[in-house]
């Protein structure tokens, strides 16, 4: 089956560094998405992966290793708007994502 | 980029009454539309995915007889929770594929609170 595993919640610091892990098991691979949503509201998209290496946007880096399965996302500088849910995506060969369960970030000051 | 238009954003309707929430792609075409169910504290889960002209595709264990999708027309996708009962009180939220490298595109979502 298809599984795509991350931690349920994160505590960390503010202005701290924190990297949120994903492995995922997919029926094919055609990218992997990070998303973040605040309670209540719609998932906001922080980036995207589908080769392997890190991409860098600004505060958010995303990691990808496609032989490993796996990926993480980096939180720099951390803001306490950055309490949020993390979730990781996998695009499968149909092209349709499978969702993670997301990983609660709870900043503290 | 891509938007999507969802409505209303929050609803409260007396159990056995029936709800309507649409979702609009504004400034595109969305040929295909997710549906989606979310708990507290828990991911998106995948409910049916509506296709423009044909039904709805339903993931297994969602009733299609109580969550109808009518995806009418290429710009306009609705999902009605009918008779609805207090546990089908959830956020619901759609979205247009972007595909390949391209973000999903969600609408703003629903909160729904059936008493």
């Amino acid at each position: 089956g298809q599984n795509i595993d991350q931690p349920t919640e994160m505590t960390a610091t503010e202005g701290a560094i924190v990297q949120i892990n994903c492995t995922y098991q997919t029926s094919g691979f055609n990218g992997l998405f990070w998303y973040q949503q605040h309670a209540g509201e719609a998932p906001t998209f922080l980036s995207y992966n589908v080769l392997d290496g890190l991409e860098e946007k600004g505060r958010f880096s995303s990691f990808l290793s496609r032989s490993k399965g796996y990926s993480y996302l980096l939180l720099k500088e951390l803001q306490m708007k950055d309490s949020a849910s993390y979730l990781c995506a996998v695009m499968d060969s149909n092209y349709q994502l499978i969702w993670g369960a997301g990983t609660k970030l709870i900043i503290k000051p | 980029g891509a938007v999507v238009s969802q409505h209303p954003s929050r609803v409260i309707c007396k159990s056995g009454t029936s709800v309507k929430i649409e979702c609009r792609s504004l400034d595109f075409q969305a040929t295909t539309m997710f549906w989606y169910r979310q708990f507290p504290k828990k991911s998106l889960m995948l409910m049916a995915t509506s296709n423009e002209g044909s039904k709805a595709t339903y993931e297994q264990g969602v009733e299609k007889d109580k969550f109808l999708i009518n995806h009418a027309s290429l710009t306009l996708s609705t999902l009605t929770v009918t008779s609805a009962h207090p546990e089908d009180s959830s956020f619901y939220i759609c979205s247009a594929p972007g595909g390949g490298d391209t973000e999903a595109f969600f609408g703003q979502g629903t909160r729904l609170t059936v008493v």
